[in-house]
C-alpha cells in the first residue's frame, strides 16, 4: 500500500452536487493537510489538522468543509462548488514532534482531480 | 509573510545536459526549512530534500545537488547528466519555524516544468 491514498482520483460534479474527497495515510503520522493545485498557480494550503484538531484554515470558502475523524483519515466535503474550484486537490501527511523546528517533510498522495461543470 | 519564487516556468534541455532550477525565497524568520519536491505526471509530489536554515552546506545525492546561499536567499537545484525520467514539475517550498499550536504546512513556488528531450 502506498503511504498516502486519495480517492477518488477523478471527480466530475455539477455546481449543485455534494461530494467528498477521502484521504488515508498509512505512515503513522499525526498531521494531515489539504492543498489545492490550480493551473499556473502555486500550491495553496487549505487546511491543516494536527492531532486531529484543525490548526489552519487559510480563508477557504465555506463550500469546502474538512473532517478529520482520526489521525489516519481526512475528508474534504464539497457542496455548491463553482467552476473555478476545478483543480487537483492534494492530501499530505507529516509527523510533527512538537516544538520549534518541528516541520517534517510532507508525504503527498496522488491527488483528486476535480472538475466542476 | 513568506514567499517562494521560481522564475523559470519551463526549461527544456537535451538528455545528458546539466540543468539548474532556481529558487529564491523570502521570510522574516531566522529559523526555517527549505524543500524541493518533484511532481511526475502521476500527480503525487515526491520529496527530494529538506534543508534547515542553520545548515548552508551544499548537498549532493547522485546526479542531484543543491546549493543553499543565505546571502542571496536562494536554494538552487542542479541535475547533472539529465535523463528523460527527470522530466517533471519541480517545486521549491519553504516552512517557517513551528511556533506552537500546530503544523504550518509549506509555502510553495509555482514550480518549474522540466522537459528532458531524448
Amino acid at each position: 500500500e502506498t503511504g498516502v491514498t486519495q480517492t477518488p482520483r477523478h471527480l466530475v460534479m455539477g455546481m449543485t452536487n455534494k461530494k467528498s474527497l477521502k484521504c488515508e495515510q498509512h505512515l503513522g503520522h499525526n498531521a494531515m493537510y489539504w492543498y489545492k493545485q490550480s493551473a499556473k498557480k502555486p500550491l495553496e494550503l487549505m487546511f491543516v489538522y494536527s492531532l486531529e484538531e484543525r490548526v489552519e484554515n487559510n480563508s477557504v470558502p465555506s463550500r469546502f468543509s474538512p473532517e478529520c475523524p482520526n489521525s489516519s483519515h481526512l475528508f474534504l466535503h464539497l457542496h455548491t462548488l463553482q467552476p473555478e474550484d476545478s483543480a487537483l486537490y492534494l492530501c499530505a501527511s507529516s509527523h510533527n514532534k512538537g516544538g520549534v523546528l518541528d516541520t517534517g517533510e510532507l508525504f503527498f498522495g496522488e491527488g483528486s482531480r476535480l472538475t466542476v461543470l | 509573510a513568506q514567499k517562494v519564487t521560481q522564475a523559470q516556468t519551463e526549461i527544456s534541455v537535451v538528455e545528458k545536459e546539466d540543468v539548474t532550477l532556481d529558487c529564491v525565497y523570502e521570510t522574516r524568520d531566522t529559523t526555517y526549512y527549505l524543500f524541493w519536491y518533484k511532481q511526475p505526471p502521476s500527480g503525487e509530489l515526491v520529496f527530494l530534500i529538506r534543508r534547515n536554515s542553520f545548515d548552508e552546506q551544499n548537498e549532493i545525492s547522485g546526479r542531484y545537488s543543491w546549493n543553499f546561499q543565505k546571502s542571496t536567499s536562494s536554494f538552487n537545484f542542479t541535475i547533472t547528466a539529465s535523463q528523460v525520467v527527470d522530466s517533471a514539475v519541480y517545486f521549491c517550498a519553504l516552512s517557517e519555524a513551528y511556533s506552537g499550536g500546530g503544523a504550518d504546512g509549506l509555502t510553495f513556488g509555482k514550480g518549474t516544468h522540466l522537459i528532458i528531450q531524448p
